[in-house]
């Protein structure tokens, strides 16, 4: 079965300005996951969706990131206007429905903010 | 409030040698734990979980993991270590009540011929 797929793989913008990365989950699972991973440190969950609904996004700088899974599917997280400490790994991952299973993750994007 | 704790940096063994990966958790209910490995510019490779029954889990790449209820805690281990093994490993936790993941800082494995 194809993987969680994620684009672009490498990002590098300026400071102020705005970027898009997309996520295509497995087939047929129900949420999908939006970790950011600083160099050194454990993913963070950004946002959960379950379908297109937001189970948590608690974690989420609200005032600069933007998500959403339209059609329950595919998805795409935003940065506008993008800080420097933005640079990091941006880590998709899904999962069939049921707590107990575990995430399948893309390659992730890695984006630089200069 | 649900937390994990790997207390290692880095782990240095000798190749053919066993390996331990430690894991602390705490969470209010019943845990779910996972451990992932993670190899240079890749994404987060699923290993092994627990969810409930035997306290000793096998998974992939003859790795397993023994969770202890009284200390909190869900080793890594594997009775021989292998070159390949060399990857950043993360442990992963999740209260049965809850729906998120909270995974731990990682810890890198370097495995030595």
């Amino acid at each position: 079965e194809a993987g969680v797929a994620q684009s672009p793989r490498y990002k590098i913008i300026e400071k102020r300005q705005s970027v898009a990365f997309w996520c295509n989950p497995i087939s047929g699972h129900a949420t999908l996951y939006w970790y950011q991973q600083i160099l050194g440190q454990g993913p963070k969950l950004l946002i959960q969706f379950q379908n297109n609904g937001v189970v948590d996004d608690s974690q989420l700088p609200k005032d600069r990131f933007s998500a959403e899974r339209l059609k329950g599917v595919d998805s795409t997280l935003k940065i506008q206007p993008a800080k420097l400490e933005d640079s990091a790994v941006y880590l998709c991952a899904s999962s069939p429905t049921g707590q107990g299973g575990e995430q399948f993750f893309g390659p992730g994007t890695r984006l630089t903010v200069l | 409030a649900q937390s994990v704790a790997q207390p290692e940096d880095q782990v240095n063994v000798a190749e053919g040698n066993p390996l331990t990966v430690k894991c602390t958790y705490s969470v209010s209910g019943n845990p779910y734990l996972f451990w992932y490995v993670q190899y240079p510019n890749r994404g987060l490779q699923f290993l092994l979980k627990y969810i409930t029954g035997d306290n000793l889990v096998k998974g992939s790449y003859g790795f397993e993991a023994e969770f202890n209820k009284s200390q909190t805690s869900f080793h890594l281990k594997k009775p021989s270590a292998l070159v390949s093994d060399s990857a950043l490993y993360f442990c992963a936790v999740r209260d049965s009540s809850a729906s998120k993941i909270i995974f731990g800082s990682g810890t890198r494995l370097s495995i030595r011929p």
